[in-house]
């Protein structure tokens, strides 16, 4: 089975900061990584599949890039609604496995 | 819009069965694939399995194998998640999820509100 890690596990950012989160995998899954946005109490969110595609309706201040087994999703200038727990799930053979979570925080 | 919208939540005791419903809309439900998701309190997402609605074709966590059949019901556009002989670690938020594009399972771009799952005795 592949294990994807996240790195940080937690963080703490301001208003309008550039944030990177990695992820990693353990073997190499090409492009098939996808990042997930959860809020409190709601399901997750799809913001980038396919490593860099972005979905339809987030917005651009999400992006992601990476190949192989390094992956980063980046939020260029931070919102208030931005502050949750993100989720890398790799979707190139099963079981699909996900990173364990990273928790963005408001410093 | 899509839409996925579960059953309740449910309270069951260790060695007994729950079967949890996601009936979905606003799409053609032959077409794409239905993804199982839990969350234990406090967890991470773990990938339960995933059905194919068109052909009843499924692809199970190996960890879940033996307990878990996920079924589809075209002329209600409904998916169900059977899970037997639980545990008290089945104890979880369990989410549908649709794939995003056809054929073979992906990523999720509609989820279900999720339904909460406790095993206690």
């Amino acid at each position: 089975d592949i294990q994807m890690t996240q790195s940080p596990s937690s963080l703490s950012a301001s208003v309008g900061d550039r944030v990177t989160i990695t992820c990693r995998a353990s073997q190499s899954i090409s492009i098939y990584l996808n990042w997930y946005q959860q809020t409190p109490g709601k399901a997750p969110k799809v913001l980038i599949y396919a490593a860099s595609s972005l979905q339809s309706g987030v917005p651009s201040r999400f992006s992601g890039s990476g190949s192989a087994t390094d992956f980063t999703l980046t939020i260029s200038s931070l919102q208030p609604e931005d502050f949750a727990t993100y989720f890398c799930q790799q979707s190139y053979s099963t079981p699909f496995s996900f990173g364990q979570g990273t928790k963005l925080e408001i410093k | 819009q899509v839409q996925l919208v579960q059953s309740g939540a449910e309270v069951q005791k260790p060695g007994a069965s729950v079967k949890v419903s996601c009936k979905a809309s606003g799409y053609t439900f032959t077409h794409y694939g239905i993804n199982w998701v839990r969350q234990a309190p406090g967890q991470g997402l773990e990938w339960m399995g995933w059905i194919n609605p068109y052909n009843g074709k499924t692809n199970y966590a190996q960890k879940l194998q033996g307990r878990v059949t996920m079924t589809a019901d075209t002329s209600a556009t409904t998916a169900y998640m059977d899970l037997r002989s639980l545990r008290f670690d089945d104890t979880a938020l369990y989410y549908c999820a649709k794939d995003g594009q056809q054929l073979d399972p992906n990523w999720f771009d509609s989820w279900g509100q999720g339904t909460l799952i406790t095993v206690s005795s």
